[in-house]
């Protein structure tokens, strides 16, 4: 089955212990990207790849770091945590290189920082 | 720079009645706008897009939106909502820009059917 999987569902660490949201897809696609979602202001960009070894940031990087070592995954860093990035996390992938085709999104990450 | 505005943070309607949730975007290249929507502890998944073609774009379970440059709108609608309609709609833009390509969602509409 074509997805996009996202491990962990939920976590809830503490300020400053660095942690790791994995992102994979089986599609073969090329372009993938993180996005977070707080109520009221709906899904903003972190970071985006356009390929392997290619990554730019998107409008709400800092606090995040991303790699993208091979075609499938894509895995969401931070850290140090804090507080203001407890947050609901998705990860998309799209066949063309720059997002302007169908995302395809994880079931998300729901990610409690105390 | 883009940005997308989504008229109406809720948006309620009866059962079988049209629904209309409005959209405007801003963006200096040629766009490509879309409409997600997400059910209650669920992913997102596509309604419909607008790349370029035909301006009046068909979707998923009814949907339809209409692209309209002039206005710089996308407006999603349905002829006769249905109670599974409920959900919340996000209207989305990709353009590239001066950072690059970035996709931008707008706040989101959260409908509510009334039976």
């Amino acid at each position: 089955e074509a997805q996009v999987t996202q491990n962990p569902r939920y976590l809830i660490t503490v300020t400053g212990k660095k942690l790791t949201v994995t992102c994979s897809q089986n599609m073969n696609h090329e372009y993938m990207s993180w996005y977070r979602q707080d109520p009221g202001l709906g899904l903003r960009q972190i970071y985006y790849s356009m390929n392997v070894e290619v990554t730019d940031k998107g409008d709400v990087p800092e606090g995040y770091k991303v790699s993208r070592k091979e075609k499938r995954n894509f895995p969401l860093i931070l850290e140090s945590p804090s507080p203001n990035q407890t947050s609901l996390y998705f990860c998309a992938s799209s066949w063309d290189r720059v997002g302007t085709d169908t995302q395809y999104f994880g079931p998300g990450t729901r990610l409690t920082v105390l | 720079a883009q940005s997308v505005t989504q008229l109406d943070s809720h948006v309620s309607v009866s059962e079988g009645t049209p629904v209309l949730l409005r959209c405007n975007y801003s963006s200096s290249y040629s766009p490509s706008l879309f409409w997600y929507v997400q059910h209650p502890n669920k992913g997102l998944q596509l309604l419909l897009k607008y790349t370029s073609a035909a301006t009046l774009v068909k979707g998923i379970n009814g949907f339809e939106a209409e692209f309209k440059k002039s206005e710089t709108s996308f407006h999603l609608t349905k002829p006769s909502a249905h109670m599974s309609d409920a959900a919340e709609y996000f209207c989305v833009v990709t353009s590239q820009g001066a950072g690059g390509f970035k996709t931008i969602f707008g706040a989101g509409t959260r409908l509510f059917v009334k039976a």
